[in-house]
């Protein structure tokens, strides 16, 4: 089953680190991954996206990974900023309508 | 930039009242869902909506749910005798297609059930 709770794993990181999120994904079948950024009180926003034939993506001071073996998706920001504060989804779709299952979330907490 | 429009942003309700809640996807997007986050947890599917119809809805979204595409601009979540446990964030979305694309979010609306 899933596990929900509280309590969010925090990642704590010095500005201008890099930093590393995980997340491990459920069904193999999934093909398609996005990370979400959510700020308080705020919808979740896209950051960047990779397909199943994929195992790396690059965008603008983020990069994701995907290792379909180990079902391990990672997300990785450059030269962290205050402003990345806030809580990262990643999000699975097996393709036809595009129905997303999030995973638990991760808190990044930058420190100037 | 286009965004999908949410409201109102807050709704606080009495348990076994009706509420709908709003939502204006982007107008040339064709997918329409709408998501719920109970505080502190994670965002959850509730049901995704194309042509008109239902295309596939999770456990939670039972028969006290209902959505509806009114007129060609909104998308609505009608909750019919709300309960406790309805209160939650909820969050419309919408997409341009079909094959994975991006899911843009709407801002949200907080339902508080008293």
């Amino acid at each position: 089953g899933e596990s929900v709770g509280l309590h969010l794993p925090t990642l704590s990181v010095q500005e201008g680190d890099n930093s590393i999120i995980n997340c491990a994904y459920s069904n193999s079948a999934s093909d398609y991954f996005i990370w979400y950024k959510q700020e308080s009180g705020k919808g979740p926003q896209f950051i960047i996206d990779i397909r199943s034939n994929m195992d790396k993506r690059q965008g603008q001071r983020v990069t994701v990974l995907l290792n379909k073996t180990v079902k391990h998706l990672s997300l990785q920001i450059a030269a962290t900023q205050p402003g990345d504060s806030a809580v990262y989804f990643c999000a699975e779709s097996r393709g036809g309508y595009n129905k997303l299952i999030f995973g638990a979330g991760t808190r990044l907490a930058v420190h100037p | 930039e286009p965004e999908v429009t949410q409201t109102p942003s807050h709704q606080v309700t009495q348990m076994g009242q009706e509420v709908i809640l709003r939502c204006v996807p982007i107008s040339n997007h064709l997918y329409f869902y709408w998501y719920r986050q109970i505080l502190g947890q994670k965002v959850e599917f509730l049901v995704s909506f194309y042509n008109n119809e239902i295309s596939e809805k999770s456990e939670i979204f039972d028969d006290q749910f209902s959505v509806e595409r009114p007129d060609g601009s909104n998308f609505t979540l009608k909750i019919r005798s709300t309960k406790l446990e309805d209160s939650a964030m909820y969050f419309c979305a919408s997409t341009p297609g079909q094959e994975n694309t991006e899911a843009f979010f709407g801002q949200g609306t907080r339902l508080t059930v008293v």
